[in-house]
Order: C-alpha cells, then sequence, then structure tokens
C-alpha cells in the first residue's frame, strides 16, 4: 500500500530532550516536507526536500533540523525541544510537489 | 508577503451545494490545491488547479482564476461525511517553492 509512515504517533517528553520522529514513504517520491498543526494557524511548512541531500527552510524552520539522505526517509530532530514545540506534525510527500500525501500525524507535547 | 485567505467556517444543508473560496495575494504560484481534513485525521488531497478554469472530480469540483486570484472548491450532494475542514494551498514560486496553506474552512453540514 502506497503510504507515508511517522512514528511515534504520540510522544510526551521533557524539555531539552532530543528526539527524532521518524517519516518514511514507499512511492519513491522526490518532494518531502514537514508541517505543524496548531489551532487557529493552519498548517505550516517546518522543512521540506525536492530531494536527496536537498533541504529547505519552511515557514517556521526554528528550533528544528531535518536530514534526506535517502530518497524514502525524512526524519524531524527537534535537537532541545521546547514547551512552544507542543503540536500536532505532519510529514507528507510529493512527486511533483503538488498533491501531497500525508503521514497519519505525531501529536508531541512537550513539558 | 503572501497569504491565502478562506472563510473560518460554512454552514450547509445536507443534500444541497457549497463554495468554498480561496482568494491569494501571491504572482507566482504553479497552482492551487484544495485538501480535506477530518477531526482526528490527516490531510487528504483533493484537487489540483494548474489552469485556469473548473476541474471535475464526480461531486467535488475546483476552480482557479489567476487574473481574479481567486479559487473555489465546489461540494455537490453533500453528505454528512464531508463534514470536515477544506484547506487550500499554493506551492510560491518565488520563495523558493515554499508550501503555503490557507487557515482552513470549516464546514458543518446539518441533516
Amino acid at each position: 500500500e502506497a503510504q507515508v509512515t511517522q512514528n511515534p504517533r504520540y510522544l510526551i517528553t521533557v524539555t531539552g530532550k532530543k528526539l527524532t520522529v521518524t517519516c518514511s514513504q514507499n512511492m519513491n517520491h522526490e518532494y518531502m516536507s514537514w508541517y505543524r498543526q496548531d489551532p487557529g494557524l493552519g498548517l505550516r511548512q517546518i522543512y521540506y526536500s525536492m530531494n536527496v541531500e536537498v533541504t529547505d527552510k519552511g515557514d517556521v524552520p526554528e528550533g528544528y533540523k531535518v536530514s534526506r539522505k535517502e530518497k524514502r526517509n525524512f526524519p524531524l530532530i527537534l535537537e532541545s525541544p521546547s514547551p512552544n514545540q507542543t503540536s500536532l506534525y505532519f510529514c507528507a510527500s510529493s512527486l511533483t510537489g503538488e498533491g501531497y500525501t500525508f503521514g497519519s500525524g505525531t501529536r508531541l507535547t512537550v513539558v | 508577503g503572501q497569504s491565502l485567505e478562506q472563510p473560518s467556517e460554512v454552514t450547509a444543508v445536507e443534500g444541497a451545494i457549497v463554495q468554498i473560496n480561496c482568494t491569494y495575494q501571491t504572482s507566482g504560484f504553479y497552482g492551487l490545491s484544495w485538501y480535506q481534513q477530518h477531526d482526528g485525521g490527516a490531510p487528504t488531497f483533493l484537487s489540483y488547479n494548474a489552469l485556469d478554469g473548473l476541474e471535475e472530480t464526480g461531486r467535488f469540483s475546483s476552480f482557479l482564476s489567476r487574473s481574479d486570484s481567486y479559487g473555489y472548491l465546489l461540494l455537490q450532494e453533500l453528505q454528512m461525511k464531508d463534514s470536515a475542514s477544506y484547506f487550500c494551498a499554493v506551492r510560491d514560486v518565488r520563495r523558493d517553492d515554499k508550501i503555503i496553506f490557507g487557515k482552513g474552512t470549516r464546514l458543518h453540514i446539518l441533516p
């Protein structure tokens, strides 16, 4: 089944403890992207990648890192999480840069 | 700057037709996309308009007018399962292909 898989689905962590949210797609898509979704603010792009080893900042990149060493994987790294990074995170991929397929989401709480 | 404006909420009756508008302020983008998101779920891609005009996919249609900086999503024969949030989105060529989403329109359907 064609899909974007992100893990974990739920995560509660403490301020400052490094964490990684994994994202993998099995559709051989070139484009991958991370979003956060907050009430009243909609979906905001954190980072995106148009190909292996090519990553660019979205609108809200502060406090996040990504890497794209392989086409299928695009992990999101929070080196030192803070409470303002409590949010719902989505990974997504696309063949053309339009029409993204989204993962199921990761609900992150930083206390 | 760039923004996409959508109404925050729309209410319609089951079986009726509803139009969700999206106006935007950007001079360079590839096309307009629409996504649906049910409560607790991930966004799912509905449609993409690269060219001006109407694109029809079953009960859903999407329209784009670049000269008017305007697009809409039209939902016909509304069903209760169409109760969801709907987002318009563009990929901005003048901002390194960043994806910008509108804040979403919550569609309420009355029986």
